[in-house]
């Protein structure tokens, strides 16, 4: 059974803070690993994709990924309010029909 | 340029009717995925096409829901004879193709009541 765990939260931080949300896989051989945002009522909404060891940046959001470690994390920068929403992990298997699996999401509240 | 759609936005039926619900993915985009998630709680994977090929029908939850794709594009997800288990929303999703790097982009979602 390959699984992505994420702490449910709610992970609580102050405007303008960095907001570190976190996931673990566990199918060793994954190569792609995605990070929606859905805010309530809504559905997800793709921010950002990450395929190599390392850190990827787009505007406030960088993505890390740890191949070894099995662990990837999505850092947000100056959180704004409008940032407060449950954030999915998503990670495409390493065979059959890469169907992702997701993670149950973080809930991020920043609050003024 | 257009995004994935879903109709309709919102269905109240009784229980023991069939409801259909339509995705149109985006264009040029060969795989389409369905999924449901009940509130608060995760998405389920119901089944994947590739083109009009189901590869995948591994999570339909019964033999009450089924799925087609015509045309490789706009797909219809069946649910015969509702169960109020079935209330959830069901969100329909598109890749490019059906490849280990290909991103999915969702559409907004069809919000099912079984009253």
């Amino acid at each position: 059974q390959k699984e992505v765990e994420q702490n449910s939260g709610p992970l609580s931080v102050p405007e303008g803070a960095i907001a570190s949300l976190n996931c673990t896989y566990s199918d060793r051989g994954s190569q792609s690993f995605f990070w929606y945002r859905q805010y309530s009522g809504k559905s997800p909404e793709l921010i950002m994709s990450i395929y190599s060891n390392g850190d990827k940046e787009d505007g406030r959001f960088t993505a890390q990924l740890n191949k070894a470690s099995q662990y990837v994390s999505l850092l947000i920068r100056d959180s704004q309010p409008s940032d407060s929403a449950t954030y999915l992990c998503a990670v495409r298997p390493s065979g059959g029909s890469y169907i992702p699996t997701f993670g149950r999401g973080t809930s991020l509240i920043v609050h003024p | 340029g257009a995004g994935v759609s879903q109709s309709p936005s919102n269905k109240v039926t009784e229980k023991g009717k069939d409801v259909e619900l339509r995705c149109d993915p985006i264009s040029g985009h060969t795989a389409l995925y369905w999924y449901r998630q009940s509130l608060g709680q995760g998405l389920e994977f119901l089944i994947y096409f590739q083109g009009n090929s189901a590869p995948d029908k591994s999570g339909l939850p019964s033999d009450r829901f089924s799925a087609e794709r015509t045309g490789g594009s706009v797909s219809t997800l069946t649910i015969q004879r509702t169960q109020q288990e079935d209330s959830a929303v069901y969100l329909c999703a598109s890749s490019l193709t059906s490849g280990a790097s290909d991103e999915q982009y969702f559409g907004p979602g069809t919000r099912l009541t079984v009253t």
